[in-house]
């Protein structure tokens, strides 16, 4: 079975430090896809990456960044120059490719992220 | 183009009662799932639909949960006979008909069961 560990449930940094969230997975199959979704306040899941297992490449996306470790199981999310709007909580969730043609995810828990002005 | 959305959405049950809650896709996506989100945690799966086919429904915690799509775009999750733990967000997400293609979620669904 498919698992995500987020072991960081809250983290705080004053704006403009760089944070890292961090997140584990777990997977019997070869083929599987990791996602980060951000969930701010208002509740509503929003989509930040995709990546699938065959592409170990790190990813920058302006001041976000994901680094992708098969090695140690990892798919860790950094925010570099953190902002206010960047307070919320944040999923890292894990997909198989399997029969169905579109497969459920398995999210962790979640971190919450607090910014503080 | 707009996004999913949900209705309604926030609702409050006395136990006992059946709640109906729908979920409009984005138009022309093939996928569409229902997760249930319990305070503090993260969302678990319920349900999987493939245009008006349900193609998996392991995560449904109980016979009083019941989903349908059956015009395969908008779908309603159905709890008949609300218990206390059945308060949660409930939240819909669809994805174009691409194997693992990215979830789109809605709003959500809170439900409360007094």
């Amino acid at each position: 079975a498919q698992k995500v560990t987020q072991a960081q449930t809250e983290i705080s940094v004053v704006e403009k430090e760089d944070v890292t969230l961090d997140c584990v997975y777990e997977t019997r199959d070869t083929t599987y896809y990791l996602f980060w979704y951000k969930q701010p306040p208002s509740g509503e899941l929003v989509f930040l990456i995709r990546r699938n297992s065959f592409d170990e490449q790190n990813e920058i996306s302006g001041r976000y960044s994901w680094n992708f470790q098969k090695s140690t199981s990892s798919f860790n999310f950094t925010i570099t120059a953190s902002q206010v709007v960047d307070s919320a909580v944040y999923f890292c969730a894990l997909s198989e490719a399997g029969n169905f043609g579109n497969e459920k995810l398995t999210f962790g828990t979640g971190t919450r992220l607090t910014i503080i002005p | 183009g707009a996004g999913v959305s949900q209705s309604p959405r926030y609702k409050v049950a006395k136990r006992g009662q059946d709640v109906a809650l729908r979920c409009d896709p984005i138009s022309g996506h093939v996928s569409l799932f229902w997760y249930q989100q319990a305070l503090g945690q993260g969302p678990e799966f319920l349900t999987y639909f493939q245009n008006e086919a349900q193609l998996d429904k392991s995560g449904l915690p109980s016979d009083r949960f019941f989903a349908e799509r059956p015009e395969g775009s908008v779908s309603t999750l159905k709890i008949q006979r609300t218990q206390q733990e059945d308060s949660a967000v409930y939240l819909c997400a669809s994805s174009s008909v691409a194997r693992t293609d990215t979830q789109y979620f809605g709003p959500g669904t809170r439900l409360t069961v007094l």
